[in-house]
């Protein structure tokens, strides 16, 4: 079946730094992938959409600058929290879709919980 | 507007009980229906995925049913074990030409299963 990789799993950083969160499809071409944000206790929060080969496209309330995403290849997707603050601390979620066998199915990756000193 | 409805919010059954958790959906053009588990602290993951043409589909202890007339799905949980303690989500997805998708996704139901 399909299977996404997100990585890293756990990230501390300083204020102000940035970090990035990659998001792979390893068994197959992810035409969209998806990023989502998720506080403790809340419902997961869309945050863009992003199509292979095209910018992303954000949700309402989602600053493009700060949250810089990237999918430049069918199997990567990344996620560039710049100049992080504490309030940016989430749990950051991926999912893909795209073609192949079981592709169609959207799959999430495991997270990246990133905490913001 | 997409929208998609879960209900109840939140649910306590004791160990070994049934339950049934509820979507309903206004979404359109209607591709199809996902129900996903998402334990605490991790992705989630998918359930069932059932299209227009499908009325019920199952899996393991999990059956999930589609009404595509009245826009209602439901998952039913048979006999329930401690660790189908997570939030259970269904995602609605439409699609929007050129092989892009646009999904709705619903609050959840945050099922506790208690011994």
């Amino acid at each position: 079946g399909a299977v996404v990789s997100q990585h890293p799993s756990r990230v501390i950083c300083k204020s102000g730094t940035s970090v990035k969160i990659e998001c792979r499809s390893l068994d197959f071409q992810a035409t969209t992938m998806f990023w989502y944000r998720q506080f403790p206790k809340k419902s997961l929060m869309l945050m863009a959409t992003s199509n292979e080969g095209s910018k992303a496209t954000y949700e309402q309330g989602v600053e493009k600058d700060k949250f810089l995403i990237n999918h430049a290849s069918l199997t990567l997707s990344t996620l560039t929290v710049t100049s992080a603050h504490p309030e940016d601390s989430s749990f950051y979620i991926c999912s893909a879709i795209g073609q192949g066998s079981g592709a169609n199915v959207l799959t999430f990756g495991a997270g990246s919980r990133l905490t913001v000193l | 507007k997409n929208q998609v409805e879960q209900s109840p919010q939140s649910l306590i059954i004791l160990e070994g009980k049934n339950c049934t958790l509820q979507c309903n959906y206004t979404v359109s053009p209607f591709s199809n229906l996902r129900w996903y588990k998402q334990d605490t602290g991790r992705g989630p993951v998918s359930l069932t995925i059932m299209t227009f043409s499908e009325n019920t589909k199952s899996n393991g202890r999990y059956t999930a049913t589609l009404d595509a007339d009245t826009k209602q799905s439901s998952l039913h949980i048979t006999a329930s074990q401690l660790s189908d303690s997570a939030s259970y989500i269904c995602v609605v997805s439409a699609k929007s030409g050129a092989g892009s998708y646009q999904l709705t996704f619903g609050k959840g139901t945050k099922l506790s299963v208690i011994p």
